[in-house]
């Protein structure tokens, strides 16, 4: 079951902000918002997380709206390496031990 | 966080054959998990890998197709049994942290069957 939906692909030009949305209208009040992004030929790495705050790592920033029924992962000056899937999942801080649902994700491309 | 190799890194298989997949870790991890990505596809969970007890399998997969081994808290072994072309994909193993906020994927096992 699909708790999330993001675009199906996306450009960003080199140098510019990336903005990547997710959609999770159904979240639950103990569900975590992840992000990871998968480089062509690689395991998913993990970039980010957050419950209701806004969060910031040397990565990325992920804002959550109040509602927490949607949020956008932001990498603030796309690189070329940025290009990926990246993956929006939410997951129970309940949940001990269960795996991370991975959906289609959004296909970013970082243009020169 | 967890640093994950898998064995081998890439191979090309004949039909009816089987691979074995490795997985080590380089700390005691009590959840470890593997995932199969098609061409194309997202990543599907196959089954988890319980230390001292059969793996737990998700619908679709079976052990006599994908048999798990778990000998301890770093390890894991994958096998893919009388392979055919659809088989051919990339296998990932996944652990979580402590505590168990995050997963941590391997580099992944690029499997074709011919």
């Amino acid at each position: 079951d699909a708790k999330t939906t993001q675009p199906t692909s996306m450009d960003c030009a080199e140098g510019r902000a990336a903005n990547l949305p997710c959609n999770h209208s159904t979240i639950s009040g103990n569900e975590y918002v992840y992000w990871y992004r998968q480089i062509h030929s690689q395991g998913p790495q993990y970039i980010i997380h957050g419950l209701k705050n806004n969060e910031t790592n040397e990565m990325a920033s992920l804002i959550i709206t109040e509602d927490r029924k949607s949020s956008t992962l932001i990498l603030p000056h796309a690189t070329l390496r940025d290009t990926a899937v990246y993956y929006c999942i939410v997951r129970s801080s309940d949940n001990y031990g269960q795996n991370f649902v991975f959906g289609p994700g959004t296909r970013l491309s970082v243009l020169p | 966080s967890a640093v994950i190799s898998q064995k081998p890194s890439r191979d090309i298989c004949q039909r009816g054959t089987s691979l074995t997949i490795q997985c080590q870790v380089d700390s005691q991890v009590t959840m470890m998990f593997w995932y199969r990505q098609q061409p194309g596809q997202s990543l599907t969970l196959i089954a988890t890998a319980n230390q001292g007890s059969e793996a737990t399998y998700e619908s679709g997969f079976v052990i006599d197709k994908f048999p798990i081994s778990r000998p301890n808290l770093t390890f894991s072994t994958l096998t893919v049994s009388n392979m055919s072309p659809e088989d051919s994909s990339i296998y990932l193993c996944s652990v979580t942290g402590t505590p168990a906020l995050q997963q941590y994927f391997g580099p992944g096992t690029r499997l074709t069957v011919t």
